[in-house]
C-alpha cells in the first residue's frame, strides 16, 4: 500500500478528457515535494511524462498536463487516443519514507 | 540521444547476491545527473532502488538500504547495483535510470529497456 493513492482504474473514449488523481499527506505532497508522472505503455520501460508538477519533457505532446494542490496531484490527458492505454504512476517525496510511487493508474481507452 | 542498457544474471539463487551493470552511452557519466535503479515486480507498481553521483555519493532507498549497494565505474561508462541476501520477493525487472537534476525526488527522464531477474533455486 503506497502512501501516493491513485485510482487503480480509469477508462474513457477517444477524444475524451481523463484525469488520473494522485493523493498523498502533510508529509508528501503537502509538505510542498514536487509531484512527476510517469507513462508506462505494456512491455516497455516507463518514460517521463510530467516533472515537477506541470512541466512536460520535450516530446510529450501538450495533450498531457499536470496540476497540484494542497496534497494532491492530478495528472489530466485531454484529447485521449488509444495509445495513450497503459499504466500511470506519480512520484513524490515523503519526509518519513523517502521517494515514493503510487500505486499505478492504468488507463483503458474505449 | 542517451541510452541505458541493463546487464546480468537473469536468474539467482536465493540468499545470493544480484549483481547487474547499466551501460551509459550518449552521454557523460560524469555530468550533473544522478544515476539509478528502479524495480518493478511483474504485475505490480514501480519501487525506487537509488541513485549515484559521478561523485561516488549514494542516496539508498530506507527499505532497501541494509542489502544495497550502488557503484559507479567512469572509465568504463557504467554503474551498477548489487543487492544482497536476495528472497522470491526481489524478484523483478530492474530498469536503470538517469535522474534529473533539482530538489527531492529526482525524476527520472531516461530509462534502460529493463531486465528480469528471478530468483529461484
Amino acid at each position: 500500500q503506497s502512501v501516493l493513492t491513485q485510482p487503480p482504474s480509469v477508462s474513457g473514449a477517444p477524444g475524451q478528457r481523463v484525469t488520473i488523481s494522485c493523493t498523498g499527506s502533510s508529509s508528501n505532497i503537502g509538505a510542498d515535494f514536487d509531484v512527476h508522472w510517469y507513462q508506462q505503455i505494456p512491455g516497455t520501460a516507463p518514460k517521463l511524462l510530467i516533472f515537477g508538477n506541470t512541466k512536460r519533457p520535450s516530446g510529450v505532446p501538450d495533450r498531457f498536463s499536470g496540476s497540484k494542490s494542497g496534497a494532491s496531484a492530478s495528472l489530466t490527458i485531454t484529447g485521449l487516443q488509444a495509445e495513450d492505454e497503459g499504466d500511470y504512476y506519480c512520484q513524490s517525496f515523503d519526509s518519513t519514507l523517502s521517494v515514493m510511487f503510487g500505486g499505478g493508474t492504468m488507463l483503458t481507452v474505449l | 540521444q542517451v541510452q541505458l542498457r541493463e546487464s546480468g544474471p537473469g536468474l539467482v539463487k536465493p540468499s545470493g547476491t544480484l549483481s547487474l551493470t547499466c551501460g551509459v552511452s550518449g552521454d557523460s557519466i560524469s555530468r550533473n545527473n544522478w544515476w539509478g535503479w528502479v524495480r518493478q515486480p511483474p504485475g505490480k507498481g514501480l519501487e525506487r532502488i537509488g541513485e549515484i553521483y559521478h561523485s561516488g555519493d549514494t542516496n539508498y532507498s530506507p527499505s532497501l538500504e541494509s542489502r544495497v549497494t550502488i557503484s559507479v565505474d567512469k572509465s568504463k561508462r557504467q554503474f551498477s547495483l548489487k543487492l544482497m541476501s536476495v528472497t522470491a520477493a526481489d524478484t523483478a525487472f530492474y530498469y536503470c535510470v538517469r535522474a534529473g537534476l533539482g530538489p527531492p525526488p529526482l525524476y527520472y527522464d531516461h530509462w534502460g529497456q529493463g531486465i528480469l531477474v528471478t530468483v529461484s533455486s
